[in-house]
């Protein structure tokens, strides 16, 4: 299985809303990103998670929480967010503590489109 | 952290190849160059990486210039699948976590 699976596909939320991105992996991967990727824009990293232990945080407003409960599930807790945090958002993952050019590239899911009204 | 530089868009016709340049002339000597593809409403895949020789697998080529300041991905045969945005990325040597920094890409448009 070489999925990274992400729920909602699709979220609409008023900014006085909480609400959580839920990204999931079964390749045994033990590092996880999150991405943020307004339209016709590259992807932004938002955070990276290392055996469950946050390493980078790309300064990310404290609206934006996450959260990796065990090795295969990473969510992203959303909290009074503005409308041009509307944006797709992307969770990747890779095999993680391992040297460049050895099987290291990141796998994407299909992302979750948010709207802050 | 080294950039990329990619024109904004290229066109080409079905079943001809494509090259897909990109610049990174501030690469460090031990700095991946890894292409990911975005095709449209999905999340990027992975193309393929390397670091000094030019390699090859079943999705394309990666051409790499000898001092390493350019390198152009290349589709041998262009399918309308391949329409796409077109990644360059730098992946630094180390092992750990890394992050990549997407360059602006090169939206490649397959004309029938």
């Amino acid at each position: 299985d070489t999925e990274v699976t992400q729920t909602p596909k699709h979220l609409v939320m008023g900014m006085t809303n909480k609400k959580s991105l839920k990204c999931e992996q079964h390749m045994g991967h033990r590092a996880m990103y999150w991405y943020k990727q307004k339209a016709k824009k590259p992807p932004e990293l938002m955070f990276v998670y290392s055996y469950e232990k946050l390493s980078i945080n790309e300064s990310v407003p404290s609206r934006f929480s996450p959260e990796c409960p065990n090795s295969s599930l990473l969510n992203l807790h959303l909290h009074a967010l503005q409308p041009e945090d509307s944006a797709l958002y992307l969770c990747a993952s890779s095999q993680g503590l391992v040297l460049a050019g050895v099987g290291d590239e990141q796998f994407f899911g299909p992302g979750t489109r948010l709207t802050v009204l | 952290d080294a950039k990329t530089t990619q024109p904004n868009s290229m066109e080409s016709n079905e079943e001809e190849p494509v090259h897909l340049p990109c610049n990174h002339s501030t690469i460090s000597g031990t700095d991946y160059i890894h292409w990911y593809r975005q095709l449209p409403s999905q999340g990027p895949e992975y193309v393929i990486h390397g670091l000094t020789s030019n390699v090859n697998n079943r999705m394309a080529s990666l051409a790499i210039a000898e001092d390493r300041k350019s390198s152009t991905l290349i589709l041998h045969r262009a399918t309308l699948r391949d329409a796409a945005v077109y990644y360059c990325i730098l992946r630094p040597l180390t092992s750990g976590t890394y992050k990549y920094i997407f360059g602006t890409g090169t939206r490649l448009k397959v004309l029938a």
